[in-house]
């Protein structure tokens, strides 16, 4: 079965942008949730989707926004882009939303912003 | 505030030696506690999971030990080996959520 896969690995955007980034779930998964990795921050929860439908949110500002499709890919979408959001951004999916203890993570996507 | 506080934040073992890693919540509704293993350029990959039913658990080299009462776990690698040089980071998570609060992350680097 393929991992999860998310694109692109690297994006380098300047302040004041916006980005789209992209995750596609492990086949069969439902659930995608997104983290942000900084080595400050460490691993913080973004959001969750399943079912096309935002389920958990976590503590950023709405700058950062997330959809999912009906084949579950997802994306995220970050609005006037910050040095401070120069992070990892990690996808993790799994089968259903509340099924926690079989997530799977994607390499992330790399963004810088400068 | 971080919800789970994890320590040391770097470690180093001798090859064949055992490392430990300890984690400490406050949340009492976490009834989830996983660890996940990081190599540079890579994401998490889940190595090992406890729920607070059971005081321990063994997988291979990896073992979790859980204290309900003191709000706290820790891994155990035994026998560590380079290969297992990598960051871990202990993570927590409530029913009905997917969510995982995760813990600050201890760079391991075992040495041959």
């Amino acid at each position: 079965k393929a991992g999860v896969t998310q694109t692109p690995r690297y994006l380098i955007k300047t302040r004041g942008q916006q980005v789209t980034l992209s995750c596609s779930p492990i086949s069969g998964h439902r659930s995608v949730s997104w983290y942000q990795q900084t080595p400050g921050q460490g691993l913080q929860f973004l959001f969750e989707y399943f079912s096309e439908t935002q389920r958990n949110k976590g503590n950023f500002p709405g700058r950062f926004s997330g959809r999912q499709f009906s084949n579950s890919r997802s994306e995220m979408n970050v609005s006037t882009l910050e040095l401070g959001d120069s992070a990892l951004y990690l996808c993790a999916s799994s089968l259903a939303s509340g099924h926690r203890w079989e997530q799977y993570f994607g390499p992330g996507t790399r963004l810088t912003v400068t | 505030q971080q919800q789970v506080k994890q320590s040391p934040q770097s470690l180093i073992v001798q090859k064949g030696g055992i490392s430990i890693i300890n984690c400490a919540y406050e949340n009492t509704a976490f009834d989830y506690f996983p660890w996940y293993q990081q190599f540079p350029g890579k994401g998490p990959a889940l190595l090992i999971a406890i729920r607070p039913d059971v005081s321990e658990k063994k997988e291979g080299r990896f073992t979790i030990s859980f204290n309900k009462s003191a709000k706290q776990f820790s891994l155990h690698i035994m026998d560590s080996q380079p290969g297992d040089s990598a960051t871990y980071f202990c993570a927590a998570s409530a029913a009905g959520a997917n969510n995982l609060f995760f813990g600050t992350g201890t760079r391991l680097t075992v040495i041959p």
